[in-house]
């Protein structure tokens, strides 16, 4: 099976601009999470889809907004971009909603804000 | 919310070495998983391990999940096992899906 595939891998904006990131999950995984990575906050939590419906919300501002589609892709949003969102954003799925589930992680996108 | 503490931050070894590395929680988890993040960015999983003891190749690892804690083990280091390696758990309560720690950057040197 082929992986979780995020797409661009690499992006430059300018403050103020709004971004939007896709996520490709594992054929048949239906759960897709996405987290920021940064050198001072570390891996975070932003959001949980499943069924096309957002499950879970990390502690970010409305900024930061995501969707998924029926096929289960999954793309997030930044709009009105700070300096500070530079980040590289991980994007991962796993089968179902279970704690049991193993979370299997994509390439990331890497954000450059200037 | 939960917190995930990972020691040592930094640890720096000779090709060949073995090492432990710990993960502390501070209340209990639905599940907890160790990865590995190379230099691009790829965070791969390692261990799917909420309870008990695990094995794959040179890697193990140890859950005592009464105790919060587990520890990642790795055998005669090769210097394709450096980069920072994360413990990441499941609450059993709030909002989060993983929450991860401030990881252990593993350097070995040939």
């Amino acid at each position: 099976k082929a992986g979780v595939t995020q797409t661009p891998r690499y992006l430059i904006k300018t403050r103020g601009q709004q971004v939007t990131l896709s996520c490709s999950p594992i054929s048949g995984h239906r759960s897709v999470s996405w987290y920021q990575q940064t050198p001072g906050q570390g891996l975070q939590f932003l959001f949980e889809y499943f069924s096309e419906t957002q499950r879970n919300k990390g502690n970010f501002p409305g900024r930061f907004s995501g969707r998924q589609f029926s096929n289960s892709r999954s793309e997030m949003n930044v709009s009105t971009l700070e300096l500070g969102d530079s980040a590289l954003y991980l994007c991962a799925s796993s089968p179902d909603r279970a704690s049991t589930d193993t979370q299997y992680f994509g390439p990331g996108t890497r954000l450059t804000v200037l | 919310g939960i917190q995930v503490e990972q020691s040592p931050p930094d640890l720096i070894l000779q090709e060949g070495a073995n090492s432990t590395l710990r993960c502390n929680f501070s209340d209990s988890v639905n599940n907890l998983q160790w990865f590995h993040q190379n230099p691009w960015g790829q965070l791969i999983n390692l261990f799917y391990i909420p309870s008990g003891t695990k094995q794959n190749g040179r890697l193990s690892a140890t859950t005592v999940a009464t105790e919060r804690y587990s520890l990642l083990y790795i055998s005669s280091s090769q210097t394709t096992d450096s980069g920072v390696y994360f413990c990441a758990v499941e609450p059993g309560f709030g909002n989060e899906k993983l929450t991860f720690g401030t990881g252990t950057r593993l350097t070995i040197i040939p």
